[in-house]
């Protein structure tokens, strides 16, 4: 059965960086995107972007441009997506979603998603 | 930076029909998806590609679209269907996935 699971809950300075890993397993890595959402508390989703693990490619929303990396690591069938210069705002739930390899962007399975706090 | 407009809430007795509208200028040329949520949870996928049901979602949820609106159509709503609903879609260039901003289904 296809899991993707992420992991655990950090908490961080301001001006840190942060990086969240998730850890596929239940189908062939290479063959599906990989995206990150994420959800502060109390409000609604929000895409962050994309990569494509059997390239590395990736799409970022034009909002994290700049801020966020995401990498992958093929032996491990594992995907990361690393936040830097956190602040408050950020204080969220990220969630990796994993989606077709081409076609229309959709999230069929999701990881259960770590909590990021950051806070002086 | 691309929209998808959805209402905060929506409030349905159980055994009504609830429906729930998504609005965006790149739906007539980008199929919408939907999930549900319950709290702490993840997402589900609940409606593809307008109107498909993927296995396991019950056939009370059905989906259209037309022009720049899709709606998901709860018939015959069941208290275990209260949960917050997203729409989600990609840019017109389909290259930057986006979620509305989520709708609250209450059912009292």
């Amino acid at each position: 059965q296809v899991q993707l699971v992420q992991s655990g809950a950090e908490v961080k300075k301001p001006g840190a960086p942060v990086k969240v890993s998730c850890k596929a397993s239940g189908y062939t890595f290479i063959n599906y995107k990989m995206h990150w959402v994420r959800q502060a508390p109390g409000q609604g989703l929000e895409w962050m972007g994309v990569i494509n693990p059997s390239g590395g490619d990736t799409i970022y929303a034009q909002k994290f441009q700049g801020r966020v990396t995401m990498t992958r690591d093929t032996t491990t069938n594992t995907v990361y997506m690393e936040l830097s210069s956190l602040r408050s705002e950020d204080t969220a739930v990220y969630y990796c979603a994993r989606g077709l390899l081409q076609g229309d962007y959709y999230f069929d399975y999701w990881g259960q998603g770590p909590l990021v706090t950051v806070s002086s | 930076s691309y929209e998808l407009t959805q209402p905060p809430s929506v409030s349905v007795s159980p055994g009504q029909t609830a429906r729930i509208t998504c609005s965006g200028d790149a739906l007539p040329k980008q199929y919408a998806y939907w999930y549900q949520q319950k709290p702490g949870q993840a997402p589900v996928l609940v409606m593809s590609k307008d109107s498909e049901r993927p296995s396991g979602i019950p056939e009370r949820f059905s989906g259209s679209s037309s022009g720049t609106t899709v709606t998901l159509t709860i018939s015959g709503v069941q208290t275990e269907d209260e949960a917050d609903y997203y729409c989600q879609s990609s840019d017109s260039s389909g290259l930057y996935g986006v979620f509305g901003g989520g709708t609250q289904l209450t059912v009292v």
